[in-house]
């Protein structure tokens, strides 16, 4: 059980357009789901935390417009990357915790975004 | 401030050999310490956790770690590697009610 999955696995998009990433919970409901970019050879950069029903929670120099992030439900968030450009360009990989589980996320595969 | 920190950014052992993959941490209050896995290309996966209890922790794939609070450490080990083990390790830390920090990451790397 706790199987989070996320699609695309990879992704090619122009400089401009806008891509949308998603994030599931599979066999658990999420109260709160959390995004993270990793750079090559580097550690996992916590972007945003998301909250069912609610507004997103973005660390600090993540730009929210840019990243906008909505978790309509207990099962799903999902990450925009608006007018994307090439430096956006990394591996982004989303957790969830199970609603009543203090201490455990569970990590999705990862989705690769090349911007061209 | 909560802090993580993994000293060496690739460990090299060869098969059949004990391996330590090194993590140190700083926070105010009890920490809760875990240890993933990242494989090419992958999200991570969890191998183990310390909450409170026993300081000695196993988990997943053979591995176990031991919290020492006097030396403020979390040290992954096996007593025996295989090829296989070969990945990206991450040690992290949180307080509750916190959001959770991810040390930098070694490299394991196990020759046959």
């Amino acid at each position: 059980g706790a199987v989070v999955s996320q699609h695309p696995s990879w992704v090619i998009c122009k400089s401009g357009t806008s891509v949308k990433i998603e994030c599931r919970s599979l066999d658990f409901q999420a109260t709160t789901m959390f995004w993270y970019r990793q750079f090559p050879k580097q550690s996992l950069m916590l972007m945003a935390t998301s909250n069912e029903g609610s507004k997103a929670t973005y660390e600090q120099g993540v730009e929210k417009d840019k990243f906008l992030i909505n978790h309509a439900s207990l099962t799903l968030s999902t990450l925009t990357v608006t007018s994307a450009h090439p430096e956006d360009s990394s591996f982004y990989i989303c957790s969830a915790k199970r609603t009543g589980d203090l201490h455990e996320q569970y990590f999705g595969p990862g989705t690769r975004l090349t911007v061209t | 401030a909560q802090s993580v920190a993994q000293p060496e950014d690739q460990v090299n052992v060869a098969e059949g050999n004990p391996l330590t993959v090194k993590c140190t941490y700083s926070v105010s209050g009890n920490p809760y310490l875990f240890w993933y896995v990242q494989y090419p290309n992958r999200g991570l996966q969890f191998l183990l956790k310390y909450i409170t209890g026993d300081n000695l922790v196993k988990g997943s794939y053979g591995f176990e770690a031991e919290f020492n609070k006097s030396q403020t450490s979390f040290h992954l080990k096996k007593p025996s590697a295989l090829v296989s083990d070969s990945a990206l390790y991450f040690c992290a830390v949180r307080q509750m009610a916190s959001k959770i920090i991810f040390g930098s990451g070694t490299r394991l790397s196990i020759r046959p």
